[in-house]
């Protein structure tokens, strides 16, 4: 099974900041890979596929980059709605598989 | 307006049995891979199985392969759970989503619970 492994595990920012997660694959995925984001008590809601394409309705400061073995989320300017957790998941190959999580939190 | 509706959830004595549900509307299910994600409390998200619109493939996470069923009813547009041999470690909330690939619809998901 392909690994997925994020980092930072946590992050602590302030609305206004530009933020990184970064998402490692244990072997190459191409670009497969999708970002989503989830709230307590919620369900995940998509954000990027295709390692860089924007879903429907996702604002425009989210974007996505990488492939191979080596991915990024990017938020350009941190808003108050997107302190969350943010998953990254492979679909190269089965099982797909997720990365464990990336906490952002308000600094 | 798709809508994703589980249910079935419940609590289960280990190594008992369950079946979960997931009601679809808003898009012609028949044609749409379908695929359960679960959370445990507290943790992240873990991929558990998926299947083709015709039904004809499957596949499943290699911490339920051979427990679980995964199926659907593309007449009544519904994709089901059979969960067997239930354990502990199998207590999440079970989401239902589209696709096989990027989710891009999920459901509100369906709690659970496997203790004694």
């Amino acid at each position: 099974d392909i690994q997925m492994t994020q980092s930072p595990s946590t992050l602590s920012a302030s609305v206004g900041d530009r933020v990184t997660i970064t998402c490692r694959a244990s072997q190459s995925i191409g670009g497969w890979l999708a970002w989503y984001q989830q709230k307590p008590g919620k369900a995940p809601n998509l954000l990027i596929y295709k390692a860089s394409s924007l879903d429907s309705g996702v604002p425009s400061r989210f974007s996505g980059s990488g492939s191979g073995t080596e991915f990024t989320l990017t938020i350009s300017s941190l808003q108050p709605d997107d302190f969350a957790t943010y998953y990254c998941q492979q679909y190269n190959s089965n099982p797909r598989t997720f990365g464990q999580g990336t906490k952002v939190e308000i600094k | 307006e798709v809508q994703l509706l589980e249910s079935g959830g419940g609590l289960v004595q280990p190594g008992g049995s369950l079946r979960v549900s997931c009601v679809v509307s808003g898009f012609t299910f028949n044609n749409y891979p379908m695929s359960w994600v679960r959370q445990a409390p507290g943790k992240g998200l873990e991929w558990v199985s998926g299947i083709s619109g015709s039904g004809i493939t499957t596949n499943y996470g290699d911490s339920v392969r051979g427990r679980f069923t995964i199926s659907r009813d593309n007449s009544r547009s519904t994709l089901y759970l059979q969960m067997n041999s239930l354990r502990a470690e199998d207590t999440a909330v079970y989401f239902c989503a589209t696709g096989w690939n990027a989710h891009d619809y999920w459901g509100q998901g369906t709690l659970v619970t496997v203790s004694s």
